[in-house]
């Protein structure tokens, strides 16, 4: 997995409850993505951070959150505001380059279920 | 921005024969295409890629070649083995990319079986 690693593994969400899935790096790596999975589907992009505390929307932000206080991290969190977060929650990191595309390296993945 | 279709969506082979998998993308711009390879339940790892300066890049069983005038990459991998099947994901720059985060767009997968 390539230095990446999230948890939980598995995530179970009530209704009304917000939920923050963890993503950590040791790569010293300066970009970090978000994407959802869905069954059958490719990867959508939440969000991405090219830097600390700095972060951008995706195409589905809407009802999730994210924050990036420091370079390892970049916590991912689904509010109630998301009315179907049932899906595979990856999170991706790249060298990040202004001059050329760098190989995104993906974790494990969190699997979200709403009781 | 950037679209990027996969074909076939699903993919049986017999043990020893070869498998492709064909992606074609809309901006002319794009000059990176990965290749992912996702087992059940786990995160997708990176196989193969190729830039557009060049034409074919080969890893052991595994080829991508790329076809820069008519916007089509594909996956080629020979004497499939049964640790082969899993869902392949392609994928290309988005031309939204800015600053240092540079994101891809993913194709849809195909998923790969391999019978014994």
């Amino acid at each position: 997995d390539g230095g990446i690693t999230q948890s939980p593994k598995y995530l179970f969400r009530k209704e009304g409850q917000n939920v923050t899935l963890s993503c950590e790096q040791n790569l010293n790596h300066d970009a970090m993505y978000w994407y959802r999975q869905d069954p059958g589907q490719g990867l959508r992009l939440i969000y991405y951070s090219q830097i600390v505390n700095d972060f951008q929307k995706g195409d589905i932000a809407e009802g999730y959150s994210v924050s990036r206080e420091k370079k390892e991290s970049f916590p991912l969190t689904v509010t109630s505001a998301q009315k179907n977060p049932t899906a595979f929650y990856l999170c991706a990191s790249s060298i990040g380059s202004r001059t050329r595309q760098e190989t995104q390296y993906f974790g494990p993945g969190t699997r979200l279920l709403v009781l | 921005g950037e679209n990027v279709e996969q074909h076939p969506s699903t993919l049986s082979v017999q043990e020893g024969d070869s498998a492709v998998i064909k992606c074609t993308y809309s901006d002319s711009a794009s000059n990176y295409f990965p290749w992912y390879k996702q087992e059940l339940g786990k995160g997708p790892q990176l196989i193969i890629d190729i830039r557009s300066n060049v034409g074919e890049k080969k890893d052991q069983r595994i080829a991508v070649t790329l076809n820069k005038t008519a916007k089509h990459f594909s996956l080629h991998i020979t004497e499939t083995q049964p640790e082969d099947s899993a869902v392949y994901f392609c994928a290309a720059p988005s031309s939204r990319s800015s600053g240092s985060a540079r994101q891809l767009t993913f194709g849809s997968g195909t998923q790969l079986t391999v019978l014994p």
